[in-house]
């Protein structure tokens, strides 16, 4: 069964530095999102992306995040200037998105942890 | 009212037990309703869509009332391996179908 995949699995990283989480989407979908989760409390909403553009993105996706899909098949969630605050479980997602099915597909997530 | 509300638990009950959980959400567009469950630092994984009319599969029936914007959730004849924390997920319509998640329910089935 086709899924979503996420490199690194675990990221440590000093303040102040930049990061690249990486994930493969599964490869016939076109919509694409990430989303943090803060231990122990809930997933929320980062940025979805689409035709190689952003569709949309919360108020927590500041101008520190930038999303790109630099090939077919890789998404990338890039922090430039990584926070405490940061320290999360970053999961990627992707869908087909048609008028039968908008399910998302979640990635085994990435965490951040931020010294 | 919270986007996505959820009774946070924690549910502490025998194996064999029914359990319900309940949902509700605040933007009445929504037209797409999701289970998901999550096991304790892992991905959140789809249990199941929630349809209009209702649907069961297996141990599992979910129902939504759009006029109270509510969704349940239904499990019958738990598993240990049922504990987990369930999330109630709402789509909000735009372009890219964002999805909103409620907090989850944890449930912890014992023996």
């Amino acid at each position: 069964e086709p899924e979503v995949t996420q490199t690194p699995s675990h990221q440590v990283t000093q303040m102040g530095q930049e990061v690249i989480l990486r994930c493969v989407p599964i490869s016939n979908h076109l919509y694409f999102y990430w989303y943090r989760q803060i231990l122990g409390q809930k997933v929320e909403f980062l940025v979805s992306f689409y035709n190689n553009e952003i569709s949309e993105k919360s108020e927590i996706f500041d101008d520190q995040f930038s999303v790109e899909r630099p090939d077919g098949s890789n998404f990338t969630l890039k922090i430039r200037s990584t926070k405490l605050e940061d320290s999360a479980m970053y999961f990627c997602a992707s869908s087909v998105l048609t008028e039968d099915t908008d399910t998302q597909y979640f990635g085994p997530g990435t965490r951040l942890t931020v010294l | 009212r919270k986007e996505v509300e959820q009774d946070p638990g924690p549910f502490n009950v025998p194996e064999g037990a029914t359990v319900a959980f309940n949902c509700t959400y605040s933007n009445s567009a929504s037209q797409s309703f999701f289970w998901y469950r999550q096991d304790c630092r892992k991905e959140p994984k789809l249990l199941m869509s929630v349809y209009s009319s209702g649907n069961e599969d297996g141990r599992f029936t979910a129902q939504l009332n759009r006029a109270s914007q509510y969704i349940s959730l239904l499990i019958r004849d738990s598993k240990l391996s049922d504990s987990a924390t369930y999330l109630c997920v709402v789509n909000i319509p735009s372009s890219a179908s964002k999805i909103i998640f409620g907090s989850g329910t944890r449930l912890s089935i014992r023996p």
